[in-house]
């Protein structure tokens, strides 16, 4: 079975600042997917980034930016210029690059911008 | 596309009752997920379909959990009967299946059992 890890389950940033959100996962799978999922208080799951394990470039969306570590099995999220409706919980997910397309979820990290 | 369609967005109900949640995945999509949400758990992968068949249920708790995909385009989580342990988001996604898309999520449904 494949884990997902967020070691951090609450964060806060000042507006403007930078934050780094971390997730390490463990799979014996050489190819597969991995993405940062939003959920503001709305609830609503918006999809941040995403992954591909075979591409070494890492993940740019903006003010998101991922730190992609195969070998250490490591994903990390930096926010950029952090905003207000940045504040959200934040999960990380893997997915097996095969006919499953089965979604694992880490516990998430709860990010507070503080104006 | 409207996304991903869950209903009802708000349930209560009556301990021992009956409850249908509904979700009606992106036209196209082939596989579909329900999960729960909980603040003790976090997101639990219930049960998920591909091409409307059941794949893993592992994640249902209870016998009194049940799924099912008609059609392409429908699917229900049905919980019977419900007790208040089952008070959750219950989240429904779709995805397309072999192309390493993401998983788009409806608004979830907040279900409290009193």
């Amino acid at each position: 079975a494949q884990t997902v890890t967020q070691s951090q389950p609450e964060m806060s940033v000042q507006e403007a600042e930078t934050v780094t959100l971390s997730c390490t996962y463990d799979t014996s799978e050489n190819n597969y997917y991995l993405f940062w999922y939003k959920q503001p208080p709305s609830r609503q799951m918006i999809l941040v980034i995403r992954q591909e394990a075979y591409k070494q470039q890492n993940a740019t969306e903006n003010r998101f930016s991922v730190n992609f570590q195969k070998a250490a099995k490591s994903f990390s999220l930096k926010i950029s210029d952090s905003q207000l409706g940045d504040t959200a919980m934040y999960f990380c997910a893997f997915m097996k690059d095969d006919t499953g397309n089965q979604f694992y979820f880490g516990t998430g990290t709860s990010l507070t911008v503080i104006p | 596309d409207a996304g991903v369609i869950q209903s009802p967005r708000h349930e209560v109900t009556e301990m021992g009752q009956e409850v249908t949640l509904r979700c009606k995945p992106i036209s196209g999509h082939n596989s579909l997920f329900w999960y729960r949400q909980t603040m003790m758990r976090g997101l639990e992968l219930l049960i998920y379909f591909n091409n409307n068949v059941p794949i893993d249920d592992s994640g249902m708790p209870e016998d009194r959990f049940s799924a099912k995909m008609p059609n392409a385009s429908f699917s229900t989580l049905k919980i019977q009967p419900s007790e208040p342990r089952d008070s959750a988001v219950y989240f429904c996604a779709s995805s397309l299946r072999g192309y390493g898309t993401e998983a788009f999520f409806g608004q979830g449904t907040r279900l409290t059992v009193v």
